[in-house]
């Protein structure tokens, strides 16, 4: 089954833990994304990345690591993470950059 | 930069009827897409619907279709005999052609209900 699968679904931690949430696609894409969605803000891109070993900042990057050392895999890095890191982070890909993304089923992440 | 602007952040609508979600976009480029994504309770982000800008014709896909003004910069979804599954929170997004390196722009989003 064609699908993008986030790990994990929720996490609780503290400001300053470093976490990583992972993004795997099994659909052979080009393109992965991440964004985080707030209330009244709708989804905004965090990074993306075009290929292996090509990645870019989005609106929001401040904060953020990603790495895109194999073509599934994007993860998510926050270093030091802090309270207004709160947030539903989605990971998203598409054939190409022109293309309908396919969404992962969103982490919940809570930073106390 | 592109901006996106859904005014409407609730609506409801009766079962069967039909119902209309606006949205309108900032840009000043002349090729880029525009979508609808449907979020539902369970969170998963669902592509709707998709328009091609220089596509004249209003894309359409079963009981979805869209009200497309190029010109009034406009992107507007109608829902046909809504039914109670599309209750969901909907997000209108633009998408550029243009630029090199490519990024999702959405709107606040509308939380469509649909009453029995």
């Amino acid at each position: 089954e064609a699908q993008v699968t986030q790990n994990p679904r929720y996490l609780i931690t503290v400001t300053g833990k470093k976490l990583t949430v992972t993004c795997s696609q099994n659909m052979n894409h080009e393109y992965m994304s991440w964004y985080r969605q707030d209330p009244g803000l709708g989804l905004r891109q965090i990074y993306y990345s075009m290929n292996v070993e090509v990645t870019d900042k989005g609106d929001v990057p401040e904060g953020y690591k990603v790495s895109r050392k194999e073509k599934r895999n994007f993860p998510l890095i926050l270093e030091s993470p802090s309270p207004n890191q709160t947030s539903l982070y989605f990971c998203a890909s598409s054939l190409t950059i022109n293309q309908p993304q396919h969404f992962g089923d969103g982490t919940r992440l809570s930073i106390l | 930069a592109q901006t996106v602007t859904q005014s409407q952040p609730e609506m409801s609508v009766q079962e069967a009827e039909t119902v209309t979600l606006s949205c309108t976009y900032d840009t000043s480029e002349n090729n880029y897409y525009l979508f609808w994504y449907k979020q539902p309770p369970s969170r998963q982000m669902i592509l709707v619907i998709r328009q091609e800008a220089y596509k004249q014709q209003n894309a359409t896909e079963n009981r979805f279709s869209v009200n497309f003004q190029k010109a009034a910069k406009s992107f507007s979804l109608k829902i046909s005999d809504s039914q109670l599954g599309d209750t969901a929170m909907y997000f209108c997004a633009f998408m550029s052609r243009e630029t090199s390196g490519s990024r999702l722009t959405f709107g606040e989003g509308t939380q469509l209900t649909v009453n029995p």
